[in-house]
């Protein structure tokens, strides 16, 4: 088993650009989630899908984060427009039938 | 109020003891779920072990065993024998509800160090 993918696992930007964020979760797993760790805020839960739908996205910080998971295998995570504070590594970790989750290696974000 | 606290931002504990890590957890649901993760430096996630709200015995994976007192609302790690390998940052983490439902809380997190 492959595990969860994300890509890419480091990205550089600079302010005010648009950033995608993907996610291959675990084959058969039915929640998908994504994370974002900072040194300051910890790991924050930002959205999670049970089944492709957005369950529950209380943890998105702002509007210009959105997410979505057009099938079973594939989650993107949009940051538009980015700023500095954005800068974290995000998680996507997906589980079955709320067991454990197994994340992803990460992606690393830094924002100009 | 906070879902999971973990109290020790840091610890340190002598090659081949064993270390307890603190977590207690709020919630009023009878179902839930609790689990421990490892973040090592390299900053993947891994999980360690887990326990349901319903489960008699208290969990045990190899080294790791799970301190579960329910009245209390704790969810103890415990790791015998320490071993340089285990300095890392460690997790406890809540599902709310039934296995349908998956709603997750992560504590701050707990760093601890193995010293040789």
């Amino acid at each position: 088993d492959a595990g969860v993918i994300q890509s890419p696992r480091h990205e550089v930007t600079e302010m005010g650009q648009e950033v995608t964020l993907r996610c291959k979760p675990i084959s058969g797993h039915n929640s998908l989630f994504w994370y974002r760790q900072t040194m300051m805020r910890g790991l924050e839960l930002l959205i999670y899908f049970n089944n492709n739908v957005p369950i529950d996205d209380s943890g998105m910080p702002e509007d210009r984060f959105s997410a979505k998971m057009p099938n079973a295998s594939f989650s993107t995570l949009k940051i538009q427009p980015s700023e500095p504070r954005d800068s974290a590594v995000y998680f996507c970790a997906s589980s079955l039938e709320g067991y454990e989750q197994f994340f992803g290696p990460g992606t690393r974000l830094t924002v100009l | 109020a906070q879902k999971i606290t973990q109290t020790q931002p840091g610890m340190f504990v002598q090659e081949k003891e064993a270390v307890t890590l603190d977590c207690t957890y709020d919630t009023s649901d009878p179902s839930y779920g609790l689990f421990w993760y490892k973040q090592p430096s390299s900053g993947e996630m891994i999980f360690l072990i887990y326990q349901g709200s319903y489960d008699q015995q208290n969990a045990t994976e190899g080294r790791y065993s799970l301190n579960f007192q329910k009245a209390r609302k704790s969810a103890n790690l415990v790791i015998s024998a320490s071993q340089l390998g285990d300095s890392a940052m460690y997790f406890c983490a809540m599902r709310e509800g039934p296995h349908n439902f998956n709603k997750f809380y992560f504590g701050s997190g707990t760093k601890l160090n193995v010293k040789p």
